[in-house]
Parts: structure tokens; sequence; C-alpha cells
């Protein structure tokens, strides 16, 4: 069983502040890391795929980076606004083709 | 809009019926997916098909019986389920790393 671990489980913050989240996944057998915004009711629109240690990704105020020998990875939102509220989902991806998803961490963000 | 398409979007049942559930893409991917999120649980993969064959079996119960008649079509047959069959169940379909999902259909076993 991999373990797909990601923190915190939830987040509020006002409209404005900076956030971010943690995704921890095993360090051996990776493939590439996907990052995913959630909103209710909508599908799943993927934001980043990582595949590279030291990988730093950007789409606009959100940025992701990755460090694959410690397995973890970062989503930072800048300035967040309403409209960010949604879960986040990570998930790893092994060489075999395996794909594990975390439990996601759900933004809100306060007008 | 992703560009994959599930329908119904939520769907009843009892334990006796037979009721099936439809992806759609017309994305060009060859290789679609069928996923379950039960509540406070993350995203489960079940089933992958790859230009049409059944690539992956994630130890799914055969009351779940999947079918990919073409690479743009996937559906979940669904027979005598359970109440704790109750959840959504996502498509999904790729290229390459890139994943494209569907909005679900939210299912509920009475």
């Amino acid at each position: 069983i991999l373990n797909v671990e990601q923190s915190p489980q939830s987040l509020h913050v006002q409209e404005g502040d900076s956030t971010n989240f943690t995704c921890s996944f095993p360090s051996s057998n990776f493939y590439a890391l996907h990052w995913y915004r959630w909103e209710t009711a909508k599908s799943p629109e993927a934001l980043f795929v990582m595949t590279l240690n030291g990988d730093e990704k950007k789409k606009g105020r959100i940025s992701a980076t990755l460090n694959t020998k410690e397995g973890y990875s970062y989503l930072y939102i800048k300035g967040s606004q309403p409209e960010d509220s949604a879960t986040y989902l990570c998930a790893f991806l092994t060489n075999a083709g395996k794909s594990t998803f975390g439990d996601g961490t759900t933004l809100t963000v306060k007008p | 809009e992703t560009g994959v398409t599930q329908t119904p979007r939520h769907l009843v049942m009892g334990m006796t019926n037979k009721k099936s559930l439809k992806c759609e893409q017309h994305l060009g991917h060859n290789a679609m997916y069928w996923y379950k999120q039960s509540a406070k649980k993350p995203l489960e993969l079940m089933f992958v098909y790859n230009f049409k064959e059944q690539t992956e079996n994630n130890s799914v119960p055969s009351r779940f019986s999947p079918e990919c008649p073409n690479s743009s079509h996937l559906f979940l047959h669904l027979h005598t389920l359970q109440p704790e069959d109750s959840a959504l169940y996502l498509c999904a379909s790729t290229r390459g790393l890139e994943q494209f999902f569907g909005p679900g259909t939210r299912l509920t076993v009475l």
C-alpha cells in the first residue's frame, strides 16, 4: 500500500493571504506527481504534472515544488481569492504506472 | 470543461437493480479509467483500459462490470450493489501524463 498524505486536511484563510500545503509520498519508485484542483460538483482540473527532483512549476498565482529524494511537494497560492476555494489533490504515480491519491486539502478563502 | 462527460450525474438504485454509468471523451485519448471516491476516503482506482483492452482491475468486486466498446466510450455496469457501494464514481482519460476527469456520477444504493 502506497501512502500519500496531504496536510493540512482543511484550511481557512482571508482573501489576500498567501498559503501553502504539503503532499508527502514514498521516495522510491517515483515517476510523477500530479496536483489537481477540485471544485464542488465539477471535474478535478489538472494543475501541474511534476517529474524531476527540484522541479518548480507556476500557473498564475499558484506554484508547486517537488523534492523526490525526501518525498514531498508543496503547493503555494499567493494572494488567495475566493475563487481559489476548492479541494487540492495530489497523486503519486509510480514507475509501474500505479497512481495513488491523497485525501486532499480543502481550502476556503473568505472575502 | 475537461472534455470528459459522464451520465447520469446522479443515480439512486436499489440493491436488486441493474444500471449503467457512461463516460465519453472525444479528445483522442486511448486510456480510460474508472475511479471511486467513498465518503472521507481518497480516490481509488478501479479499472484501466488502454486501446479498449482492460489493463488493470484493482481487485474490484464482480458486481461492477466495465465495458469499453471503443476508445471514446467507457461504461460501468452495476448489478446487485450494496449500500456501501454508494460513492462518487469518476471517469478519466489520459494524454501522456496528463489526466482529464469527468464530473462524476453520485451513486446512492438503497
